[in-house]
């Protein structure tokens, strides 16, 4: 049983640039949520999508999007890349958008964007 | 809006001893759940227990449970008989919706 993927691992940037991250969810889950941790930080929810939608975004700029695929992978995508976003981005799934806290998020291993 | 707090930035512990990770909450929210990660170096967020917040018995798992007091807004993550992998840092996070909060961590050094 396949748990969360994600690509790239590394990534290195420059300021100003655009970047796309990618995440599959674990086997018969169908909600992914985003969230970046900085060093030395707990991880900060982005957003979330279930149904190929936006249900929920923290508080984070436009410049942070996202989408939905309908095989449930999703991709985070960050215009116009500013030092500060250098960060662990975690993706994580979970069985389905009821609404219910008892729904356990599963994260992946992160990619580790640079920013210089 | 939800909050959690970990004082403890670091705790030490010896090996095959027990450990308490603290963590206190704050929310308006009457229904919520309760989470640990452990996060190694490699990065990856690793669920250890779930505690929702009308359980009435405290949740187990394996070496870990969770003493959860409802009315003091604490969690705190016990690990009994300590292993050198557990040595990392560890998040306790609160959810509502699904959205997680977290903490800053405390990071766990397990010793020979």
């Amino acid at each position: 049983d396949a748990g969360v993927t994600q690509s790239p691992t590394h990534l290195i940037k420059t300021r100003g640039q655009q970047v796309t991250l990618r995440c599959s969810p674990k086997s018969g889950h169908d909600t992914v949520s985003w969230y970046q941790q900085a060093l030395g930080q707990g991880p900060q929810f982005i957003f979330q999508y279930y149904e190929e939608e936006e249900r929920q975004r923290g508080n984070f700029p436009d410049r942070f999007s996202g989408h939905q695929f309908p095989n449930y992978s999703s991709e985070l995508n960050v215009n116009a890349l500013l030092l500060g976003d250098s960060a662990l981005y975690l993706c994580a799934s979970s069985p389905g958008w009821a609404g219910a806290h008892q729904e356990t998020q599963y994260f992946g291993p992160g990619t580790r964007l640079l920013v210089l | 809006a939800q909050k959690i707090t970990q004082t403890q930035p670091g705790m030490f512990v010896q090996e095959k001893e027990a450990v308490t990770l603290d963590c206190t909450y704050d929310t308006s929210d009457p229904s919520y759940g309760l989470f640990w990660y452990k996060q190694p170096s490699s990065g990856e967020m690793i669920f250890l227990i779930y505690q929702g917040s009308y359980d009435q018995q405290n949740a187990t798992e394996g070496r870990y449970s969770l003493n959860f007091q409802k009315a003091r807004k604490s969690a705190n993550l016990v690990i009994s008989a300590s292993q050198l992998g557990d040595s990392a840092m560890y998040f306790c996070a609160i959810g509502g919706f699904q959205k997680l909060v977290f903490g800053t961590g405390t990071r766990l050094l397990v010793s020979p």
